[in-house]
This record gives C-alpha cells, structure tokens and sequence, in this order.
C-alpha cells in the first residue's frame, strides 16, 4: 500500500503557483519523497526528489517539513500543459508504489 | 538522449495467448522495473532486473515472466492471457536501481485481451 494521503483533485489557475501537498506521516529516515506526474495516455514523467533538504530544479520546487511527515510540490508558474495526475511517492530501497494521485486541473 | 523506449506501442490478443513487450532502457542505465497499470489507478510494481538478474518480484502470478539482456534490454512476457491482463505495460530505467536514482519511464505498451 501507498505510504502517502494527496487531496484526489486541485484546481489552478493558468499562471498562478501550484501546491500540491502530500502528508508522510510514517516515512523512515533512509527514506526519499518523489513525485511524478502522468498526462494522460502517456508514462509518468519523473519531476523531483529529496530526502529531507528542500529541492529545486527547472520543473519544481519540493518543500519538505522538519519533521519529514510532510511535503508539498510547488509549480511556480502552472500552465495547461501542467494538468496532469501528480503522485507522491515515499520511496526506500524498494520499487515505486504508487497511490491514486492528484488530479490537477489548470484552468485559464 | 533517447528516453525509454518500449515495443509495441499497442498490441491486441485474446485470451488464452502469450505476449513479448520489449523495453530498451535510457542510455547508461543498467536497471529496469516493469509495471502494470489498469484503468483509473496507479502503476503497480511487477518485477525489477539489475545486470540480469532479478532483484524484485510484486504480487503477480507466474504466468508474468521477464528477463535482461546483456544490453541491459529488457522483455515482459505474459502467458495464457486472461481479460484482466488489459492494461498499460510501462518500463521504467535507472542507472542502478537505488533509492535515491529516480526511476525514467517509458509511454508503456497498451495491451488489450478479447
């Protein structure tokens, strides 16, 4: 079973930031957060990970509590492109397990 | 760089028939996992091949097979097909499999049973 709890579907407006939470609560120390995104009829598209330092790269912001039993994605500018199914995976030395996801709707 | 590509893109079978689905990973990336994913829900894990072996088993029957070619390729075989086995196949690569490498995927192989 998925070790993560994301909202099952988000509304953005086109340009503005999207945040996209997960809650972690039972996340190990060795474990890393990840996130991917699925377009429809497509294979999921890696975006970010970390273990327990925030994270930026040209797709995303990935913002990590203290405690580590949360996190949320952040896409600085959402465009309509950006609707997709995000997943939040917690991932040890073990294959992606893979929850229902985030349907995030970018609305002009 | 090429991503992960994966043959063939659709394929129609009926019950009771075997399939070969092909994957050839990213460049450099010598582990590959392979997942299921039904309609309306996530990836689930199937097997996982490091240097030709296989390092990772999910909840599958026996009649999912799957092997590693010394390129690091990689084949998902299914026999005797049943209408459950519909689905989206998706290959995924990494350059060794660990947990901090993330996993690239392929647009998978979508396999339909009548």
């Amino acid at each position: 079973d998925a070790k993560t709890t994301q909202p099952p579907s988000m509304d953005c407006a086109e340009g503005r930031a999207a945040n996209l939470p997960c809650n972690h609560s039972t996340i190990s120390g060795n474990e890393y957060v990840y996130w991917y995104r699925q377009i429809h009829s497509q294979g999921p598209q890696y975006i970010i990970h970390g273990l327990k330092n925030n994270e930026t790269n040209e797709m995303a912001s990935l913002i990590i509590t203290e405690d580590r039993k949360s996190s949320t994605l952040i896409l600085p500018h959402a465009t309509l492109r950006d609707t997709a199914v995000y997943y939040c995976i917690v991932r040890g030395n073990t294959p992606l397990v893979f929850g229902k996801g985030t349907r995030l709707s970018v609305i002009a | 760089d090429a991503g992960v590509t994966q043959s063939p893109t659709h394929l129609i079978k009926t019950r009771g028939q075997h399939v070969t689905l092909r994957c050839s990973p990213i460049s450099g990336h010598k582990s590959v996992s392979w997942y299921q994913q039904v309609l309306g829900q996530g990836p689930q894990f199937i097997f996982q091949y490091y240097e030709k072996e296989e390092r990772g088993r999910g909840n599958f029957p026996d009649r999912f097979s799957a092997r590693q070619f010394p390129n690091y390729s990689s084949e998902l075989n299914v026999n005797a097909l049943l209408l459950g086995d519909s689905a989206l196949y998706l290959c995924a690569s990494s350059f060794v499999g660990a947990s901090n490498q993330p996993q690239h995927f392929g647009d998978g192989t979508r396999l339909s049973i009548l």
